[in-house]
């Protein structure tokens, strides 16, 4: 069966100090991937998706990137964080023959201060 | 502009009666519509597809209808149990897209 992992579940960062959000996949292959935020109380943003190894697109500009260096590892980053980058980071992936249901990660709960 | 909503006030229901909430969609084609289960501090856990060529989908206590003359979907959930008490989130993919919009969710509380 597939699951998906994110990590870390909780994170507190200063404002300015970089990011880094993990995102793994097990029991697929060539997997759509995605990052969301989610603000308090707001529905998802989609931020990054993949469609593949090294394939980006960014939906939103903003001090976020995301890259893709495995097929099925998916990285958020960020090199100076803003307060406005706080918010609830989910991962998700599809499986790209279907592409009809996403499977969502628990998430990371990220705090700028 | 494209949109995608959901009720934002909060449905509070009685236990044993039906829930009802409500998305609508503005310059979307969609190929499907999907709608989701969140609960406080978790992922969103998928419930149901309907395409653009269905009207009506259940699975179990659920129903979702799917007009797209409307623009609308309805999503019920038949003899509610306090346990069904979360946040609903619908969603569509658009036709030839990879990307799928979320509205913001509905709350729903279940009262024993």
């Amino acid at each position: 069966s597939q699951t998906i992992h994110q990590w870390p579940a909780t994170l507190v960062q200063p404002v300015g100090s970089p990011l880094s959000l993990e995102c793994t996949v097990e029991g697929t292959s060539n997997p759509n991937l995605y990052w969301y935020r989610q603000a308090a109380g707001r529905g998802l943003q989609l931020l990054f998706y993949s469609v593949g190894i090294g394939q980006i697109s960014s939906e939103v500009p903003q001090n976020l990137s995301a890259s893709r260096p495995q097929d099925r590892q998916f990285i958020l980053s960020s090199k100076k964080l803003l307060l406005s980058d706080s918010g609830f980071y989910l991962c998700a992936w599809e499986q790209d023959r279907a592409k009809d249901t996403q499977y969502f990660g628990p998430g990371t709960r990220l705090t700028v201060l | 502009s494209q949109k995608i909503e959901q009720n934002s006030e909060a449905l509070n229901i009685q236990e044993g009666k039906t829930a009802t909430l409500t998305c609508n969609y503005t310059n979307y084609s969609p190929a499907y519509l999907q709608w989701y289960r969140q609960d406080p501090g978790r992922g969103p856990v998928f419930l149901l597809l309907i395409r653009e060529n269905e009207k009506e989908k259940r699975k179990e206590r659920l129903k979702v209808t799917f007009d797209t003359t409307l623009k609308q979907s309805l999503f019920h959930i038949t003899a509610s149990q306090p346990a069904d008490s979360a946040t609903y989130l619908c969603a569509l993919r658009d036709t030839g897209g990879f990307k799928t919009i979320f509205g913001a969710g509905t709350r729903l509380f279940v009262k024993a």
